[in-house]
This record gives C-alpha cells, sequence and structure tokens, in this order.
C-alpha cells in the first residue's frame, strides 16, 4: 500500500506570504497528525484529527496556522501570514484505529526568507 | 507533562562496531517508548516500541533497546554497525500507546566511518 505523501516537498517563500502544505494519508487511516522540527530541535506535535475532526491541537503555535481536513481524506495545512519563525521541517502522520503505529510521510521542508 | 532527552547530537561508530544511542525520558505516567529512524529524503520508521511485559524490545534491522525504569532510559543499542545504518535517530515517548501524540527528543545522527 501506498504510505503517506506530502506535497509540497520544499517551499520557500517570502515573509508575509501564505502557504498550504497537503498531506494524503494511508488510505484508511481515520487518525491523521501534524508535528513540525524547527531546525536542530525536537519534533514537536501541532495536532490531530480523528477523521475530519480536530482531536487535539494543543500543539498548534498560533492563529496563523489552520489546519483541515474536509471529508476524513487528505488535510491540508495553512499559515498566513508566514513569519521567519515558521521555518522548519512539517511532518504528517496517519494511524488506524488505536494501537497501532504512526506512519510518517517524508515532511514538507518551509523556508521563511 | 513528558519530555525526553537524547545524549549526543551527533554519534560516529565505525562499521562492526557497538552503537549506542542514549535516550532518558520524564513521564509522570508510565511510559510508552518508542525510536523512530529517518533516512535520507523519506519519513520517520518505527525501529521498535515498548509499551508493557518484556523490558529487552527487539526491533528492525539488529536494533534492541532497553526499558530501565529506574534510570528512566531507553538506550538504542546494535552489536556491530553497518554503514546502512547511517541516519538520524528519534527516541519518543507516548502516554499510551497509539492514542496520544509523540513527544521526540532531538535526534541523534548517526554516522558510519568505513
Amino acid at each position: 500500500e501506498a504510505g503517506v505523501t506530502q506535497f509540497p516537498s520544499h517551499s520557500v517563500i517570502e515573509k508575509g506570504q501564505t502557504v498550504t502544505l497537503r498531506c494524503d494519508p494511508i488510505s484508511g487511516h481515520d487518525n491523521l497528525y501534524w508535528y513540525r522540527r524547527v531546525m536542530g530541535k525536537e519534533i514537536k506535535f501541532l495536532l490531530h484529527f480523528v477523521k475530519e475532526s480536530k482531536q487535539d491541537e494543543s500543539g498548534m503555535p498560533n492563529n496563523r496556522f489552520l489546519a483541515e481536513r474536509t471529508g476524513g481524506t487528505y488535510s491540508t495545512l495553512k499559515v498566513q501570514p508566514a513569519e521567519l519563525e515558521d521555518s522548519g521541517v512539517y511532518f504528517c502522520a496517519s494511524r488506524r484505529g488505536q494501537f497501532n503505529e504512526q506512519f510518517f510521510g517524508p515532511g514538507t521542508r518551509l523556508t521563511v526568507l | 507533562a513528558q519530555s525526553v532527552t537524547q545524549l549526543g547530537s551527533h554519534v560516529s561508530v565505525s562499521e562492526g562496531a557497538l552503537v549506542l544511542l542514549r535516550c532518558n525520558y520524564s513521564s509522570s505516567v508510565p511510559p510508552y517508548l518508542f525510536w523512530y529512524v529517518q533516512y535520507p529524503n523519506q519519513g520517520l520508521q518505527l525501529l521498535l516500541k515498548y509499551t508493557t511485559g518484556a523490558t529487552l524490545v527487539k526491533g528492525i534491522n539488529g536494533f534492541e533497546a532497553e526499558f530501565k525504569k529506574s534510570e528512566t532510559s531507553f538506550h538504542l543499542t546494535k552489536p556491530s554497525a553497518h554503514m546502512s545504518d547511517a541516519a538520524e535517530y528519534f527516541c519518543a515517548v507516548s502516554p499510551n500507546f497509539g492514542n496520544e501524540k509523540l513527544t521526540f527528543g532531538t535526534g541523534t545522527r548517526l554516522t558510519i566511518i568505513p
């Protein structure tokens, strides 16, 4: 089966612009997670969807970040307007049901200039 | 709150030598512990996990880790390093398996010297 895919793999934008990251989970996985790694630091949790509902969004840094998962399939993470400190690698992960591992995508490297 | 500390952001070992990557955690509840590996241009891949039961856990590619509650540690080892082990390794903790967000350490980049 296909793994978790993320698009784009890289994005370079100017401060103040908008960027939308996309994650396609493994088919049938109702749990979807977003994480972020700022350079040199730990990977940090952003939020967790169960189907189309936000189960936990305690890690979202501020209201410039908006995550959606319409229809409970793919998810988007929009950053508007982007700031320099938003640069990093954004990972998506998906999981089927409970008590199963999270499968991670390759990440999107976002650079804000 | 939970936290993970990985000692050594970079570790180099010779091919054939022992690999030891250190991980200490802090958790207010019995933890679920994980090691993930990231190869270049790939996503994180689960190496092994500790949930309950036997404290010595075997994973893929010859890696294993031992949960030591008294030392709050979950160090990753491999008896003999291979060139293909060069990657970045992440230790993570969760308050319960599968259902909660993962808290990661800062990662350790492993270099294998020919």
